[in-house]
């Protein structure tokens, strides 16, 4: 079984850009996640979608931060324009919520904004 | 809100030994999920071990094994018979009992495994 795939796995861009990141989740997984993880902490949730409607976007910095995901499967989170701040790994996950608990996590996306 | 602490930032073990990282958490929840995730520096994070609140037999995973104390709100990680591949950020991490929701990680431990 194929697992979460993200791209790009690297990023640099300069501040005031734009950026954006991909995400396909494992195959039948209604439920998709975004965390960011910023270094030395541990991810924090952006957006949880289920099929393809938002069930938590509370965390998600709503003036700069996008995401969507389009029939329910694929999803792509935007930042527009970047700080400094927003240097992070950005970490797609999926789950079979809700027969299942377990969230699969994909690689991630390092993100380095200067 | 829910909150987990780690507070061990950085632990190192022998080969072959044994080590403990410790969590603790904060909920008024009764029934949730407790989780210790492992991310080596390919960033994968992958599942360790998990443990349901309403259960009070330890969760037990081959070399790994939780220390539940619901009362005291504490959930620590021992890995036995380290090896080198246990070389890695390990996360605490919560989950309200609802599949689906969001997980609330800690800020994580890193672990070196020594030779």
């Amino acid at each position: 079984e194929a697992g979460v795939a993200q791209s790009p796995r690297y990023k640099i861009i300069e501040k005031r850009q734009s950026v954006a990141f991909w995400c396909n989740p494992i195959s039948g997984h209604a439920t998709l996640y975004w965390y960011q993880q910023i270094l030395g902490q541990g991810p924090k949730l952006l957006i949880q979608f289920q099929n393809n409607g938002v069930v938590d976007d509370s965390q998600l910095p709503k003036d700069r931060f996008s995401a969507e995901r389009l029939k329910g499967v694929d999803s792509t989170l935007k930042i527009q324009p970047a700080k400094l701040e927003d240097s992070a790994v950005y970490l797609c996950a999926s789950s079979d919520a809700p027969s299942s608990y377990e969230q699969y996590f994909g690689p991630g996306t390092r993100l380095t904004v200067t | 809100a829910q909150t987990v602490t780690q507070s061990q930032p950085e632990m190192s073990v022998q080969e072959a030994e044994t080590v403990t990282l410790s969590c603790t958490y904060d909920t008024s929840e009764n029934n949730y999920y407790l989780f210790w995730y492992k991310q080596p520096p390919s960033r994968q994070m992958i599942l360790v071990i998990r443990q349901e609140a309403y259960k009070q037999q330890n969760a037990t995973e081959n070399r790994f094994s939780v220390n539940f104390q619901k009362a005291a709100k504490s959930f620590s990680l021992k890995i036995s018979d380290s090896q080198l591949g246990d070389t890695a950020m390990y996360f605490c991490a919560f989950q309200f009992m609802e599949y689906g929701n969001k997980l609330v990680f800690g800020a994580g431990t890193i672990l070196r495994v020594k030779s």
